[in-house]
């Protein structure tokens, strides 16, 4: 079974704030990286799959790294607002998905 | 609207009982999934199919079935042989390895 880890395990900021998270995952066999979030009663939600080394994405507020030879990737969050207020789950796929276990982010007003 | 339709939402299990969760997509997805969420783990897999009328076992298989007699269902029957008491599954599906994939909403399963 492969090991992707993800820190911290989890975080409480304050409205504004800017923060990030790490997963790290094996560097051999690599596939895609894959950034979810996870609010509490609704379904994890893609945000990003990233294939290649150095990738950058961008969604709104939300950026993400890749960095395929040391087997990092970070998610960013600018000036975080409460609804960003989830679990964010990275997965690695090799032969298949194997998901971390998540950073839950808590917003403060 | 495409997505995929999981039930029921709760699912209560006497022991020695076998339980069938559904789940069903209308994405035109291939590839579907299994996995359970355990408290202070992440998402694990039970089961997969990557085609219709073919499946694979995940890493946490036992006491678990699957079907995948039509591409847009994959049932998991949970038999008397697991023995986890409660289990939060989700299914999920996608097109390849490089696409998110879309995720039901659940079944949490509790034995009585």
């Amino acid at each position: 079974i492969l090991n992707v880890e993800q820190s911290p395990q989890s975080l409480h900021v304050q409205e504004g704030d800017s923060t990030n998270f790490t997963c790290s995952f094996p560097s051999s066999n690599f596939y895609a990286l894959h950034w979810y979030r996870w609010e509490t009663a609704k379904s994890p939600e893609a945000l990003f799959v990233m294939t290649l080394n150095g990738d950058e994405k961008k969604k709104g507020r939300i950026s993400a790294t890749l960095n395929t030879k040391e087997g990092y990737s970070y998610l960013y969050i600018k000036g975080s607002q409460p609804e960003d207020s989830a679990t964010y789950l990275c997965a690695f796929s090799g032969s298949r998905l194997t998901f971390g276990e998540g950073t839950q982010l808590t917003v403060n007003p | 609207d495409g997505g995929i339709t999981q039930s029921p939402k709760y699912l209560f299990r006497k022991e020695g009982q076998n339980v069938t969760l559904s789940c069903e997509q209308n994405l035109n997805h291939d590839a579907m999934y299994w996995y359970r969420q355990d408290p202070g783990q992440g998402l694990r897999l039970i089961y997969y199919s990557q085609i219709v009328n073919d499946f694979q076992k995940g890493d946490i298989a036992e006491g678990y079935s699957v079907s995948r007699e039509k591409k847009e269902s994959f049932p998991l029957t949970v038999t008397s042989a697991q023995k986890n008491p409660t289990a939060f599954d989700l299914c999920a599906s996608n097109i390849d390895f490089n696409y998110g994939y879309t995720f039901g909403s659940g079944t949490r399963l509790t034995v009585v």
